[in-house]
């Protein structure tokens, strides 16, 4: 079955360190990969997306995303992160042409100022 | 510009009552989705629809049905709920699924006793 994996469930940093979250999928074929962010009381919103082309790839407030296609991952990152930073991060995945998209677990970053 | 809203934003059921979310969304998106979201789990996709008149199972679809009668609603109905539908329902539509960018709604949080 298709699946999202995230490794980290719960990140607790201080201000300015480095951010890193794991996402794995599982699908084999031609996927479009997302990393979503709630914000405490608040809906999803897209943080950032790739489709094709640079696997690097830059959202906002920072953040980055590098897609290995080979290790089936697709981590989002951010040099320095920032307590308005806190937040639950869900990476997700759709597969091929289907109108699905499936979400991992989700990571919950606590940023202490 | 409203985006996607959903009713009601608060809702306690007893066990084996009905009930029925609406999600409205004025983007003229043709895709529409239900998700749950429970604490470590992630979002789980419950149905979904590529367009008007057609709807689609996703990942938990068991006690749910849904509706999408006209292009801007999409309905998530609950003929008998159980204490295990507990939980917070996000709705979120797509301008198409090619893309996989989704806009969310508020969400719904449900509770049955």
């Amino acid at each position: 079955a298709q699946s999202v994996s995230q490794h980290n469930h719960h990140v607790i940093l201080s201000e300015a360190a480095s951010l890193e979250l794991g996402c794995n999928y599982s699908y084999g074929g031609t996927v479009n990969l997302f990393w979503y962010v709630q914000y405490p009381g608040q809906h999803l919103q897209l943080l950032l997306k790739y489709f094709s082309g640079d696997p690097l790839v830059k959202g906002i407030k920072g953040f980055e995303a590098e897609f290995i296609k080979s290790k089936f991952s697709f981590n989002l990152r951010k040099p320095s992160v920032q307590w308005s930073d806190t937040a639950e991060y869900f990476c997700a995945v759709k597969p091929g042409n289907t109108g699905k998209l499936i979400f991992g677990q989700g990571t919950t970053l606590q940023v202490k100022p | 510009n409203a985006g996607v809203t959903q009713t009601p934003k608060f809702r306690v059921l007893k066990t084996g009552q009905s009930m029925t979310l609406l999600c409205a969304q004025d983007m003229n998106h043709e895709y529409m989705y239900w998700y749950r979201q429970d604490p470590g789990m992630g979002l789980r996709l419950i149905h979904y629809s590529v367009g008007e008149g057609t709807t689609a199972k996703g990942e938990v679809p068991d006690g749910y049905n849904v509706s999408r009668l006209k292009k801007q609603n999409f309905l998530l109905g609950l003929e008998s709920a159980a204490p295990s539908q507990t939980s917070v329902y996000f709705c979120a539509s797509s301008p198409t699924g090619s893309t996989g960018e989704l806009f969310f709604g508020e969400g719904s949080r449900l509770t049955v006793l």
